[in-house]
């Protein structure tokens, strides 16, 4: 069965820092590798996905993320965070099947600093 | 392009009430509808899915069912509410297994109900 771990509930960085943010998996075989975000009271939307090919992803907003199997990783990345990035923040796994469903790890609340 | 719709936004509905939420999708055809819910500080949980018209999967035991009446309609129901079914949920969408190419099993949200049982 397919799990995810996010394994920081909340993260507080100050506005223009870095910021990484964990994800573990336990997949079968190759998976397929998603970032949402959830503004609060909002859908999530997507930030970026892995299926296959260069293991450095880049997604919207600014944000990165790099796939290491070796450590069944999928960590995502800014460079300098805004304000405006505060909000909720989910990992997913799911495989490209015909119910093509997706397991969600528990979200990481990141919260920005002036 | 394609939009997902849910209503209604916020319900507040007393024990033992019955319930009714709708979510429709439109600029696309035959898409895999699914219904989360998503307690608060939690992450979300699959309730059921819907490769197709009349085709439902159930994901948990539960109080809630649901329908999918129209190709691009999928409504969440209970026959008598309880307090733990208070939450927020979430409709969502993916493209067919047969038109996903690139995008494969990339999920597309509603922006979500808030339902609070009194």
């Amino acid at each position: 069965a397919q799990s995810v771990t996010q394994p920081d509930i909340h993260i507080t960085v100050s506005e223009g820092a870095s910021l990484e943010l964990r994800c573990n998996y336990s997949y079968g075989a190759t998976p397929y590798l998603f970032w949402y975000v959830q503004s609060p009271g909002q859908g999530l939307q997507l930030l970026l996905k892995y299926f296959s090919g260069d293991t450095l992803v880049q997604g919207i907003k600014g944000f990165e993320a790099e796939f290491k199997r070796s450590q069944s990783s999928f960590n995502l990345r800014k460079p300098s965070v805004h304000w405006s990035d505060a909000a909720e923040y989910f990992c997913a796994v799911g495989p490209n099947t015909n119910a093509g469903k997706s397991t969600f790890g528990d979200g990481t609340t990141l919260t920005v600093k002036p | 392009s394609q939009t997902i719709h849910q209503w209604p936004a916020t319900l507040v509905q007393p024990v033992g009430s019955p319930l009714s939420l709708e979510c429709t999708v439109e600029g696309t055809s035959n898409p895999n509808l699914y219904w989360y819910r998503q307690a608060a500080g939690r992450g979300l949980q699959l309730l059921f899915y819907s490769v197709g018209i009349g085709q439902i999967s159930s994901e948990v035991p539960q109080n809630l069912s649901a329908s999918r009446p129209q190709d691009r309609q999928f409504i969440l129901s209970s026959k008598k509410l309880l307090l733990s079914d208070s939450g927020f949920y979430l409709c969502a969408w993916v493209p067919p297994f047969a038109v996903r190419g690139s995008s494969g099993n990339t999920i597309y949200f509603g922006e979500g109900s808030w339902l609070t049982v009194v």
